[in-house]
């Protein structure tokens, strides 16, 4: 089954400095993987997704992540954090199943604070 | 022009009643899900339906029961609430099933507190 593992439950820094929300994943093949962003009182939305294309994927906002293969980990950058960026950041990956459809599964889920 | 709009965004009720949340998607997706967050912030998928035929249902309690009229809508149906029940649920969609890859999109949610 696949699964996902969110390193950190909150993470905390300065505004303009780098951000690092960590992710490792678990999957039997090649796995899609997600990371969304929930604002406070929102929906979620999507930041960037990897397909089996480019290992590093670049998404909205400045954000990216880079699938390890060798270290099964999706982990979340960004060079300097704005107060926007304030949110409950979610690692997702896709589980395929029989009749070619798929499901998400979440990660625990990283609330990220950003501080003057 | 809201791609994937649920109503209402609050539901306060008291134990054993029955709610409905509607939700609707204008972004053409053949496929569109229900997902229960709980106080912790944990995502889970209940259902998917592909062009109005359930394909997922994730053990639910059949109090629950979703009703696609269209391929446009999936209401979200709710009998004899329970305190357990009290939750923020998150309707989506996304595009034709099969294709690896597809995101989904997510409506604003409706926070449900059952007293």
């Amino acid at each position: 089954a696949q699964s996902v593992t969110q390193l950190d439950s909150h993470v905390s820094v300065s505004e303009g400095t780098p951000v690092l929300l960590r992710c490792n994943y678990s999957s039997s093949y090649s796995p899609s993987l997600f990371w969304y962003v929930q604002h406070p009182n929102k929906g979620l939305q999507l930041l960037l997704k990897y397909t089996s294309a480019a290992t590093l994927v670049k998404g909205i906002n400045g954000f990216e992540a880079e699938f390890k293969k060798s270290e099964t980990s999706f982990h979340l950058t960004k060079p300097s954090a704005h107060m926007s960026d304030a949110a409950e950041y979610f690692c997702v990956v896709i589980d395929m199943f029989s009749g070619g459809y798929n499901k998400l599964i979440f990660g625990a889920g990283t609330r990220l604070a950003v501080h003057p | 022009d809201t791609a994937v709009s649920q109503t209402p965004k609050y539901l306060v009720t008291q134990m054993g009643n029955d709610k409905s949340i509607k939700c609707e998607q204008n972004l053409g997706h053949d496929t569109m899900y229900w997902y229960k967050q709980d106080s912790k912030k944990f995502l889970k998928i209940m259902f998917s339906y592909n062009n109005k035929e359930l394909i997922i249902n994730e053990t639910v309690p059949n109090r629950f029961s979703p009703k696609s009229p269209d391929k446009a809508h999936l209401n979200l149906h709710i009998n004899s609430l329970e305190l357990g029940d009290s939750a923020v649920y998150f309707c989506a969609s996304s595009p034709r099933e099969g294709q690896v890859g597809n995101e989904q999109f997510f409506g604003p949610g409706t926070r449900l507190t059952v007293l």
